[in-house]
């Protein structure tokens, strides 16, 4: 059964702190690893990767995945209240490419 | 990014009776669409996997004939619930996918069954 782990399940951070979340998978048929930011509705969608080592960046937010480990981290910086959501990890697989989704990183930044 | 729709966006209805959710790609072809589950607290689970005009592919545990899933077109699939329980009380999403790995997710339906 396909399996995709998250820490930590919450955390809490001033605003301005810097936070790793980590996304540790184990599945068959390995294609795509995702991370979406759901705040009150449907996750909203921020990196795809595929390849190991490859540093994908948007503003504050940046990701890497390392196939080797089989696991990824997201990385924000200078946090912003804004920022406060749930961060879900899903791992994409075999050729319809479905989705498993991690259980998702409840993050809130306090003023 | 590509957009998805879904309608409506929150629904109440009587024990027993059937509800159509309806989920709309706008500005691409979604050859594939899926459908999730939501609980409270909880991540998303995979209902169902449809491609368009073609049968949809169900997951473990989840009853088709419960969970009728049409794709009639690359940018329209439907998902009705019939003869609706009080556990089928969930947040409904779909997402779509233009033959690329990645999935854009619609608003979510929230299905309340009294």
């Amino acid at each position: 059964e396909d399996k995709v782990v998250q820490s930590p399940l919450s955390l809490v951070v001033h605003e301005g702190d810097t936070v790793t979340l980590n996304c540790s998978y184990e599945v068959t048929n390995f294609r795509s690893l995702l991370w979406y930011k759901q705040e009150k509705k449907a996750p909203t969608f921020l990196f795809m990767l595929t390849s190991s080592g490859i540093e994908k960046k948007s503003g504050r937010l940046s990701s890497i995945l390392d196939k080797k480990e089989l696991f990824s981290i997201l990385n924000i910086t200078a946090t912003q209240t804004g920022d406060s959501a749930v961060y879900l990890c899903a791992v994409g697989t075999g050729t319809a490419s479905k989705l498993t989704f991690g259980t998702g990183t409840r993050l809130q930044v306090t003023l | 990014g590509a957009v998805v729709s879904q309608h409506p966006s929150r629904v109440i209805c009587k024990s027993g009776t059937s509800v159509k959710i309806e989920c709309r790609s706008l500005d691409f072809q979604a050859t594939t669409m899926f459908w999730y589950r939501q609980f409270p607290k909880q991540s998303l689970m995979l209902m169902a996997t449809s491609n368009e005009g073609s049968k949809a592919t169900y997951e473990q545990g989840v009853e088709k004939d419960k969970f009728l899933i049409n794709h009639a077109s690359l940018t329209l699939s439907t998902l009705t619930v019939t003869s609706a329980h009080p556990e089928d009380s969930s947040f409904y999403i779909c997402s779509g996918r233009e033959g690329k790995e990645t999935q854009y997710f619609g608003p979510g339906t929230r299905l309340l069954v009294l």
